[in-house]
């Protein structure tokens, strides 16, 4: 019972460069989304995903991108890094409806030089 | 929209003392709150949460909250707080689903330091 799996948990990249952070979850949540953390501003929604073919855009959407093939997969794309990109992500999912509560991974570090 | 203001950036307080974190939120529709934990370099751990019924809200190790609709606030205490209780705490709010889903909106985190 693995939960919410993220890798990698740290990563240096240079100014300019692609990644996908990876995200995977085991426990047929309908509901997946990807945060990021910053000092004194909480978590902020990156994007989200309702099922497998549907996602949208949160609050801080630019320079990313997600898909979502799978019910168990939502992987995070940064598409050309900038330091303003330097963060701690964060995956979570649940299941639609009833709002029990997120599951979260436990972080992916990026640093962007 | 929904918002989380959490009016304390940081709280120092000694081992044994009571502690009060606050939060506020707005909100347009009906509202589940939560309270989630996050010890350092870890991931995000909940704590409590309300979703209906009694206002008064046990979670884990010793943490309680109190949901006050006409305050819009959903304060997190607890009566005697230990060394371990040091960590990072965040105060999320999330809508009844409808068009968005149940989105999770956190609030800015309050960072709690226990002192011997």
């Amino acid at each position: 019972n693995a939960g919410v799996t993220q890798t990698p948990k740290f990563q240096v990249l240079k100014t300019g460069q692609s990644m996908t952070l990876q995200c995977a979850q085991d426990m047929n949540h309908e509901y997946m989304s990807w945060y990021r953390q910053d000092p004194g501003m909480g978590l902020r929604l990156i994007h989200y995903s309702v099922g497998a073919g549907i996602t949208d855009q949160g609050e801080v959407p630019n320079g990313y991108n997600v898909s979502r093939s799978t019910t168990e997969d939502f992987p995070l794309r940064l598409l050309s890094a900038a330091p303003s990109q330097t963060s701690v992500y964060f995956c979570a999912s649940r299941k639609t409806g009833g709002n029990y509560g997120y599951t979260f991974g436990s972080g992916t570090r990026l640093t962007v030089v | 929209a929904q918002s989380v203001t959490q009016l304390d950036s940081q709280v120092p307080v000694f081992e044994e003392a009571p502690v009060e974190l606050r939060c506020n939120y707005s909100s347009s529709v009906s509202v589940y709150l939560f309270w989630y934990v996050q010890y350092p370099n870890q991931g995000l751990q909940l704590l409590l949460k309300y979703l209906s019924g009694s206002t008064l809200v046990k979670g884990i190790n010793g943490f309680e909250a109190e949901f006050n609709k006409s305050q819009t606030s959903f304060h997190l205490r607890k009566p005697s707080v230990h060394i371990s209780d040091t960590a990072e705490y965040f105060c999320a709010v999330s809508d009844d689903g409808g068009t968005s889903y149940g989105k999770l909106t956190f609030g800015q985190g309050t960072i709690l330091t226990v002192h011997p």
